[in-house]
């Protein structure tokens, strides 16, 4: 059971936008920044959003990441098959005192 | 440019100690604010943070796993390794090492992992 809640899978087609939410608490969410992680099969994570709608260099702009109160989002528009991954949402907490992660999300592209 | 990787045993027996060091390159851990981590991710399921390093010698650990857990770092071979005491199958995972980065922008002070290692698979079995 992970710390962070997001729903096990996302789909959709190619150009359209999709969500990803990411659920938190007070501890977590509500307090420090949330950072987006995305796997492509067989790969390890990639960084793809940090301290809430930061995007790393290389990261395209059609990833955009939000947060509000003990919740967050990432969205990705124009969706590409390239973007078939699992997308991970992360942040720190402080009851835990370390880093915790979501349950993951899986995106198909139909 | 800053790269990770990580290496041990593959095969461990259940009760053994595992043992797995992270070797990287592009910035020094004795530099204000650096850190190294590890996650890891045992087949089709999620991300699992098991411990921190900071520059200082700070530590950090799972709480679920602390007293199975040791971090330590080896600045001078720009080396972390961690060690992971009474392995069950259940903790058989690719283990990943990630470069922790810090941002203290308007978001506040965000420690992230931005350069993680291909991971090593470790399997618990007799």
């Amino acid at each position: 059971q992970s710390v962070l809640t997001q729903p096990p899978s996302a789909s959709g087609t190619p150009g359209q936008r999709v969500t990803i939410s990411c659920s938190g608490s007070r501890s977590n969410i509500g307090t420090n920044a949330v950072n987006w992680y995305q796997q492509l099969p067989g790969t390890a994570p990639k960084l793809l959003i940090f301290s809430n709608n930061q995007r790393p260099s290389g990261v395209p702009d059609r990833f955009s990441g939000s947060k509000s109160g003990t919740s967050a989002s990432l969205a990705i528009s124009g969706l590409q098959s390239e973007d078939e991954a699992d997308y991970y949402c992360a942040t720190w907490d402080d009851s835990l005192n370390g880093p915790v992660f979501g349950g993951g999300t899986k995106l198909t592209v139909l | 440019q800053i790269t990770v990787k990580e290496s041990g045993p593959t095969l461990v027996k259940p009760t053994q100690t595992l043992t797995l060091t992270c070797t990287f390159s592009g910035f020094s851990l004795s530099t204000s604010g650096v850190g190294v981590g590890w996650i890891r991710q045992p087949p089709g399921k999620a991300l699992e943070w098991l411990a921190l390093i900071y520059w200082n010698d700070d530590k950090r650990y799972s709480p679920s796993l602390k007293s199975r857990l040791t971090i330590t770092k080896d600045t001078s071979k720009n080396q972390v390794v961690l060690t992971m005491t009474n392995m069950d199958p259940v903790d058989t995972a690719t283990y990943h090492c990630a470069h922790a980065g810090l941002d203290t922008g308007v978001a506040g002070a965000n420690r992230y992992f931005n350069v993680w290692g291909r991971g090593t698979l470790v399997t618990v079995s007799s």
